[in-house]
């Protein structure tokens, strides 16, 4: 059971350009939400988050919106810089249940910015 | 700050062979533990958590280990490793259950 699922296994998109990354999850107890960028050969690093109580959260060039009533969340980058060429990991966490401590990944999204 | 270590960061090892994978966290105390692993062409399954000396949960049943040794140490085993056991191992850690979870740089392991 896929409780956390990034439907697109790639996105290509020009330089200077919005990138749009969308994740869906299926677990309502899910309370912590968060983007992870990863490059070959490397381990991942956190990008954003979002708690539950937000529906939006901004770093810079990066976005995080949440829609609990969908159960959908996005990350939006804008400029998009060939740099940020990396797979992209949605993940979520929650507190209940006895399981505080597990993140659980989607199976992540291969963005390509073109220069 | 905090650092995470892990080695090696590759190992090509026969079907049938044994594995040790370790990872050691600085600069913090306590802090809650993960084993995860990446196979080729799947997103980041997770193996095995700790949030104590001594207490590992397992989520995956296989035949993997994993111990907690000392309060910043966590090591991956296996006493015969399978064909299926390759791919990317990625240690991380995290303070509390609403911080990100930090990773190391991951071991690529290729069973032959």
């Amino acid at each position: 059971d896929q409780q956390v699922k990034q439907n697109s296994p790639s996105l290509s998109v020009q330089e200077g350009r919005i990138s749009i990354l969308n994740c869906d999850y299926t677990n309502s107890m899910f309370d912590y939400f968060l983007w992870y960028k990863k490059y070959p050969a490397e381990g991942p690093t956190f990008l954003i988050s979002i708690s539950s109580i937000k529906d939006k959260n901004e770093d810079g060039r990066f976005t995080v919106f949440l829609n609990k009533s969908a159960k959908h969340l996005s990350l939006h980058i804008v400029p998009s810089q060939p740099g940020d060429s990396a797979v992209y990991f949605c993940a979520a966490s929650r507190r209940s249940g006895g399981s505080n401590y597990k993140l659980t990944f989607g199976k992540g999204t291969l963005l390509t910015v073109n220069p | 700050s905090q650092t995470i270590h892990q080695w090696p960061a590759t190992l090509v090892q026969p079907v049938g062979s044994p594995l040790s994978l370790e990872c050691t966290v600085e600069g913090t105390s306590n802090p809650n533990l993960y084993w995860y692993r990446q196979a080729a062409g799947r997103g980041l399954q997770l193996l095995f958590y700790s949030v104590g000396i001594g207490q590992i949960s397992s989520e995956v049943p296989q035949n993997l280990s994993a111990s907690r040794p000392q309060d910043r140490q966590f090591i991956l085993s296996s006493k015969k490793l399978l064909l299926s056991d390759s791919g990317f191992y990625h240690c991380a850690w995290r303070k509390s259950y609403n911080s990100p979870l930090h990773f190391g740089n991951g071991t690529r392991l290729t069973v032959t």
